[in-house]
């Protein structure tokens, strides 16, 4: 059964960092990209970025580009998503995702993560 | 950047009856359209994959079509449990990916 089992609820403050996690299983986690979707309260979906854990190949949204950094370790199969500097406007749901593929396309986000709600407030 | 656009914004229909998502796309998308579920407190759920492929268990009554630059969700009779969001989504120019902004689904 393929599982995307993201790290908890966190609470931050304007200017701290962070790094939420994203453990993928059941799956070959090497051979699929993970994308990372933000959720802004009662909002839609924003794609912040996609990364392929076989070779770390990391793409951006230009939306997203130098706010936040794509990572993963294939060894322990699992994905990240970080912040150097929080801001308020960061509060948002964070979901990973792993895009499916289409032909021999990465096309939908086939199978998601629960989510991650970061709260940025002083 | 290739930009969708849902329509309505909100759809107040009654269980048994028809509804009809649109999403419009600002160039012409080949083939990679997606569409999801998403309902309060949960991830979203794929339910249509290239335009008009159903997901793993998804039921028939949820259709996709179109082509081009526009594309329609199509729920045949509605069940109590399909009120819900659902957003569009394309990947035609990799790597950028982007999300309509959702039409909502209510119970009238």
């Amino acid at each position: 059964e393929v599982q995307l089992v993201q790290s908890g609820a966190e609470v931050k403050k304007p200017g701290e960092s962070l790094k939420i996690s994203c453990k993928g299983s059941g799956y070959s986690f090497t051979n699929y990209w993970i994308g990372w979707v933000r959720q802004m309260p009662a909002k839609g979906l924003e794609w912040m970025g996609t990364i392929y854990p076989g070779d770390s190949d990391t793409r951006y949204s230009p939306s997203f580009q130098g706010q936040v950094t794509i990572s993963a370790d294939k060894s322990i199969t699992t994905a990240y998503l970080q912040w150097s500097s929080l801001k308020a406007s960061d509060t948002a749901m964070y979901y990973c995702a792993r895009l499916g593929y289409s032909g021999n396309d990465a096309a939908q986000f086939d199978y998601w993560g629960q989510g991650s709600l970061v709260t940025v407030s002083s | 950047e290739i930009v969708l656009t849902q329509s309505p914004a909100t759809l107040s229909l009654s269980p048994g009856e028809r509804a009809t998502l649109s999403c419009r796309a600002s160039q012409s998308i080949s083939r990679y359209l997606a569409w999801y579920q998403q309902k309060p407190g949960q991830a979203p759920r794929l339910i249509i994959y290239d335009v008009s492929n159903r997901a793993t268990g998804i039921p028939a009554r949820f259709s996709g079509s179109g082509s081009g630059t526009d594309f329609t969700l199509t729920i045949s009779s509605l069940e109590p449990e399909d009120f819900a969001v659902y957003y569009c989504q394309q990947r035609n120019n990799w790597p950028k990916i982007t999300f309509g902004q959702g039409t909502r689904l209510e119970i009238k």
